[in-house]
């Protein structure tokens, strides 16, 4: 079994600071690990993923996560937001034919 | 044009009727999927489907039924509908031979059950 925990249901944060959005998993074999984002009245597009190789996956709009397996966490981060990053952030792990999701991290992002 | 589309977008509807949620894919994916998202709760699987003759119950399952017309086709129905049936619907899919558990979804259905 595996269990997806985002530690953060809410991060408001200023224009032009950092952002992270924690994501910690449960599985005791490997996995492979995604972050969506679902932007106001939108359905969910992947953001980045983590399927092997390099432990550090960035996206093409400046996030980047950074997979630990001695600590079974997929952190999201970005060193400066902008106001089209308000969104809702999904972590999910896959393990064979199903996704298990996160309950989701709202970013607020003030100008 | 959209790869996952569903219909309709939005429906409302009452307390005990039938209520039947399409998806199509035009990307030629073999692996279907129902999630409803609910706030706080995250997505959470209703049903997939590897193929048209293998259909799996996911860990919401009770109150729902879907079929596979062909491949490019899933729907969800909700036989007879409850209120806390009210929720955001997607279907997405994948294709794992790809060596990618990538799942793209479609853009939802918002349901109200009254």
């Amino acid at each position: 079994a595996q269990s997806v925990t985002q530690l953060d249901s809410q991060v408001p944060v200023f224009e032009e600071a950092p952002v992270e959005l924690r994501c910690n998993y449960s599985s005791s074999v490997s996995v492979y690990l995604f972050w969506y984002v679902q932007y106001p009245n939108q359905g969910l597009q992947l953001l980045l993923k983590y399927l092997s190789g390099s432990t550090l996956v960035e996206s093409i709009n400046g996030f980047e996560a950074e997979f630990n397996k001695s600590q079974t966490s997929f952190h999201l981060r970005k060193p400066s937001v902008h106001i089209s990053d308000t969104a809702e952030y999904f972590c999910a792990v896959s393990l064979g034919d199903k996704l298990s999701f996160g309950a989701g991290t709202t970013v607020t992002v003030r100008a | 044009d959209a790869d996952v589309t569903q219909t309709p977008r939005n429906r409302i509807t009452k307390t005990g009727k039938r209520i039947m949620l399409e998806c199509s894919q035009t990307k030629g994916h073999d692996r279907m999927y129902w999630y409803r998202q609910d706030p706080g709760l995250g997505l959470r699987l209703i049903y997939y489907s590897f193929d048209v003759k293998d259909i799996n119950k996911g860990e919401i399952s009770d109150g729902y039924s879907v079929s596979r017309q062909a491949q490019a086709k899933f729907s969800l129905s909700l036989e007879s509908a409850i209120p806390n049936q009210t929720a955001l619907y997607f279907c997405a899919t994948s294709e794992p031979r790809t060596g990618d558990e990538t799942q793209y979804f479609g853009p939802g259905t918002r349901l109200l059950v009254l």
